[in-house]
């Protein structure tokens, strides 16, 4: 099955730099690899998505990048608010049946 | 219209009693799927129904742990003789059938097994 390694666990960046968060897998039929935000207490919420069809997606401040040779696919934060200050999971699908999560990066944003 | 929705928030028991836990999808989403999410760890899946298809089991940890859905509609996480290790949040999602790959998560219950 699909196997999903998320790096680093933990990051603290000051506000305004920029947070990247990696992502590899193992399946290379895996083709959908959605990134979620979960804030202390609440339930994950989708932030951005990326199909194997496209390398780079970008949405504001948040973007995502993906090589299919490498198996590897990153979040990227810019201008960090203290606000951005969560848990983020990168998960990896083939068919939507079942996902494979990421262990988790804890992302601090100091003031 | 309402995001997904589960029940109870919170549940706490005592170890060697059953559970049963809620999650109501979004309308009209055929997929449904249940994790596991112990404190400050990932995401476990734990089961997926799609439609009226057989639900995908394989990520059910023990025979004491079942699920079921009706039709389209409302599903029951069933834990039997729980134990301590039971204990975590347990998050529903569902997602449509036009977009299978989306999913949007429920509150989730948090389970504590004392």
């Amino acid at each position: 099955g699909e196997n999903v390694e998320q790096h680093p666990s933990t990051l603290s960046v000051q506000e305004g730099d920029s947070a990247v968060i990696k992502c590899t897998y193992s399946d290379s039929a895996s083709n959908y690899f959605p990134w979620y935000k979960q804030e202390l207490g609440k339930r994950p919420q989708l932030i951005i998505d990326i199909r194997s069809n496209v390398g780079e997606k970008k949405d504001q401040r948040i973007a995502v990048t993906l090589n299919k040779t490498a198996k590897h696919f990153s979040l990227h934060i810019t201008e960090t608010q203290p606000e951005d200050s969560a848990v983020y999971f990168c998960a990896a699908t083939d068919t939507g049946n079942q996902f494979y999560f990421g262990t988790g990066t804890s992302l601090t944003v100091i003031p | 219209g309402a995001g997904v929705s589960q029940s109870p928030s919170n549940k706490v028991t005592e170890k060697g009693k059953d559970v049963e836990l809620r999650c109501d999808p979004i309308s009209g989403h055929t997929a449904l799927y249940w994790y596991r999410q112990r404190l400050g760890q990932g995401l476990e899946f734990l089961i997926y129904f799609q439609g009226n298809s057989a639900p995908d089991k394989s990520g059910l940890p023990s025979d004491r742990f079942s699920a079921e859905r009706t039709g389209e509609s409302v599903s029951t996480l069933t834990i039997q003789r729980t134990q301590q290790e039971d204990s975590a949040v347990y998050l529903c999602a569902s997602s449509s059938w036009t977009s299978t790959d989306t999913q949007y998560f429920g509150p989730g219950t948090r389970l504590t097994v004392l």
